[in-house]
C-alpha cells in the first residue's frame, strides 16, 4: 500500500463547478496535512493546510480532514480555468518530512 | 517572503562529470530537503538535512551525495552523472517540527545528462 494515494486523473470539470479532490494516507501517525498545487514546469506551491478534523476554508477552497478515516480532501469552488494544474497531498508525519501523493491532475474547462 | 533559490534553471551536463546543485534560502530555515520529479514518479526525497552538518539519506540517495557547511545552502552533488538522473530537480525547506507551515520550493533545476 502506498503511503499516500490520490487519483491520477486526469479530473476533468466544468468552469463555475466544484471540484473535489481526494487523498487517503497510511500513517496514523500523521498530524498536519498540506494541499499543494502544480502548474506544468513550475515547482509546487502551498495552498492549504489542515490539522484538525472538520473542515478548513481559505477562499475557494476547503481542506477536509477524517483522521479516523485516514482521508483528506480539496474542494474547489466556482472553479476557474487558472485553477487547471496537478494537486499534491502531503501529509506530515512523527518525522520532519512531508510524503507526497503522486497528484491529481485537474483540468477546468471553460 | 521565505525565498529559496536554486543556482541554475536548466543544465546540461555530460555522462560521467561531477555535478553541483546549489540551494540557497533566506528564511533561516533549518530543514532543508532534495527531491527529484519524474512524470509518473512524484516526487521523490533524495537527501534532507534538519542541521548544519547534519544529512539524511531520503528514498533514493544512490549516486547523490549532499553538503550543508551554512545553515542557508544546501549542495546536491552527483558524483558522475548519468542519463538516468535526467530530472527536474527540487529544493525545499521548512521550519522545524511542530510548525503548521509545509515546505517552500525551490523554482526547481531540470538537469540534462547526455
Amino acid at each position: 500500500q502506498k503511503e499516500v494515494e490520490q487519483n491520477s486523473g486526469p479530473l476533468s470539470v466544468p468552469e463555475g463547478a466544484i471540484a473535489s479532490l481526494n487523498c487517503t494516507y497510511s500513517d496514523r501517525g500523521s498530524q498536519s496535512f498540506f494541499w499543494y498545487r502544480q502548474y506544468s514546469g513550475k515547482s509546487p506551491e502551498l495552498i492549504m493546510f489542515i490539522y484538525s478534523n472538520g473542515d478548513k476554508e481559505d477562499g475557494r477552497f476547503t481542506a477536509q480532514l477524517n483522521k479516523a478515516s485516514q482521508y483528506v480532501s480539496l474542494l474547489i469552488r466556482d472553479s476557474q480555468p487558472s485553477d487547471s494544474a496537478t494537486y499534491l497531498c502531503a501529509p506530515r508525519g512523527g518525522a520532519q518530512k512531508l510524503v507526497f501523493g503522486q497528484g491529481t491532475r485537474l483540468t477546468i474547462n471553460p | 517572503d521565505v525565498k529559496v533559490t536554486q543556482s541554475s534553471r536548466y543544465l546540461v551536463k555530460r555522462t560521467g562529470e561531477k555535478v553541483f546543485l546549489e540551494c540557497v534560502q533566506d528564511m533561516d530555515h533549518e530543514n532543508m530537503f532534495w527531491y527529484r520529479q519524474d512524470p509518473g514518479l512524484g516526487l521523490r526525497l533524495i537527501y534532507f538535512s534538519y542541521d548544519v552538518k547534519m544529512k539524511e539519506k531520503g528514498d533514493i540517495p544512490e549516486g547523490y551525495s549532499v553538503s550543508r557547511e551554512k545553515k542557508e545552502r544546501f549542495s546536491l552533488i552527483l558524483e558522475s552523472a548519468s542519463t538516468n538522473q535526467t530530472s527536474m530537480y527540487l529544493c525545499a525547506s521548512s521550519q522545524p517540527r511542530g510548525s503548521t507551515y509545509g515546505y517552500t520550493f525551490g523554482s526547481g533545476t531540470r538537469l540534462t545528462v547526455v
